[in-house]
């Protein structure tokens, strides 16, 4: 139990679908972060919030939209996915503001799309 | 931009087997380097460290040196054991930039 959650940790969804991961963190940490692990890519960094506020975007799809109400929230809305964005999504957070070499991993979200 | 290239794919070694796992890494500036850890169903956690030149990360008899001669973080184990399978991960790290992790190596250990 590293201080992170997400849910649901399994998504079937079809391209047409449109559907959201949640990730919570219980470390009072500042910045929150989404990666995509896929056996192409193993770790691959979408999105970076320090304080609510998006400080990096990885060149990710527009069908990718992440949302950061506070803090301890961050999520991830879905809408008209390809079979290819099929992967585990991790959320992770860190202490400092902005990029940091520790970062706590939620267990992740295995998401197929059909 | 910072790279890191280690050991592709899966080691297999049996229980009670040494292990040397490779990592080389590219930066533009003087990084500190680390080793994540993923075991099954779980998300990655920080493994071992080494924060500069000639240190030496531990962590339940793993061990990793930071070669700056040799841009190298090498993982290495004296005798490995069921539970050390997972998949292991190197990434050098530059203050103000992310974490760059590299392809991923997956151990299982033998019985």
């Amino acid at each position: 139990e590293t201080g992170v959650t997400q849910t649901p940790r399994h998504l079937v969804m079809g391209m047409t679908n449109k559907k959201s991961l949640k990730c919570e963190q219980h470390l009072g940490h500042n910045a929150m972060y989404w990666y995509k692990q896929s056996a192409k890519k193993p770790l691959e960094l979408m999105f970076v919030y320090s304080l609510e506020e998006r400080v990096e975007n990885n060149s990710v799809p527009s069908r990718f939209s992440p949302e950061c109400p506070n803090s301890s929230h961050l999520f991830l809305h879905l809408h008209t996915l390809q079979p290819e964005d099929s992967a585990l999504y991790l959320c992770a957070s860190s202490q400092e503001r902005r990029y940091s070499y520790e970062q706590y991993f939620g267990p992740g979200t295995r998401l197929t799309v059909t | 931009g910072d790279s890191v290239v280690q050991t592709e794919g899966q080691v297999l070694p049996s229980e009670g087997d040494s292990l040397i796992v490779n990592c080389s890494y590219e930066t533009t500036q003087y990084p500190s380097l680390f080793w994540y850890v993923q075991y099954p169903g779980e998300g990655p956690q920080l493994h071992l460290k080494a924060m500069k030149a000639n240190d030496k990360g531990r962590n339940k008899g793993f061990e990793a040196m930071y070669r700056k001669e040799t841009t190298s973080f090498h993982l290495e184990k004296d005798s490995v054991q069921e539970s050390d399978s997972a998949v292991y991960f190197c990434a050098p790290y530059n203050a103000g930039n992310m974490l760059t992790f590299g392809g991923g190596t997956r151990l299982m250990v033998k019985p």
